[in-house]
């Protein structure tokens, strides 16, 4: 079965400081993986995401994230934070090819606090 | 183009009551979901579907029922409202189930059950 795990619930860092958000995942074969921003009480939005090629990838508002399939990680990063990057962040995985029935499933979430 | 839009944005409850949670996208996409958000359980997947006529239960069905007669509309039925189902639902689309394609959700709809 497909899993999710974001090890911190909280992540602070100050202002202009570099921030990790991490992600390991299990999923039978090869993954498709996702983050999302969740800001107060609004949907969710995609920011990145992994589906082959070059492990370090680029998203939206500087955010970039490095898959590695040894460690089954894919952690979100952020050269220098911004107060307003202050939100929700949830990692999903989805398996490569799986049935209908196994769709996306998403982690628990990592609250990131930016600082002043 | 408004993207998948849910209605209504909050709604109270009594135990037993039932309800319909809507939403519709306007992107013509295949793949339709509902999820909930329960504090540090991330989004569970309640059901899905692949097209008009087709529909399949995820994670947490129970006490839930949906239909989708439509491409654009897939509502969420409460059948019988119970207080573990206060939570927040999001509907989200996709244009197809290849797995790689990005979900695009709806701003939400919070639920309470007294």
């Amino acid at each position: 079965a497909q899993s999710v795990a974001q090890p911190e619930d909280q992540v602070n860092v100050a202002e202009g400081n570099p921030l990790t958000v991490k992600c390991t995942y299990s999923v039978s074969g090869n993954p498709y993986l996702f983050w999302y921003v969740q800001y107060p009480n609004r949907g969710l939005q995609f920011l990145l995401k992994y589906i082959t090629g070059d492990n370090l990838v680029k998203g939206s508002y500087g955010f970039e994230a490095e898959f590695n399939k040894s460690q089954t990680s894919f952690h979100l990063k952020k050269p220098s934070a911004l107060v307003s990057d202050s939100a929700l962040y949830f990692c999903a995985v989805r398996a490569y090819r799986d049935n209908y029935g196994q769709n996306f499933v998403f982690g628990p979430g990592t609250r990131l606090s930016v600082l002043p | 183009n408004a993207g998948v839009t849910q209605t209504p944005k909050f709604q109270v409850l009594k135990t037993g009551q039932s309800m319909t949670l809507q939403c519709a996208q306007d992107m013509n996409h295949e793949y339709m979901s509902w999820y909930r958000q329960d504090p540090g359980m991330g989004l569970r997947l309640i059901h899905y579907s692949v097209g008009a006529g087709i529909t399949d239960q995820g994670e947490v069905p129970n006490g839930y029922n949906v239909s989708r007669s439509t491409t654009e509309d897939f509502p969420l039925r409460l059948l019988s409202a119970a207080p573990s189902q206060t939570s927040v639902y999001f509907c989200a689309s996709t244009v197809d189930d290849s797995g790689a394609n990005v979900l695009t959700f709806g701003a939400g709809s919070r639920l309470t059950v007294l």
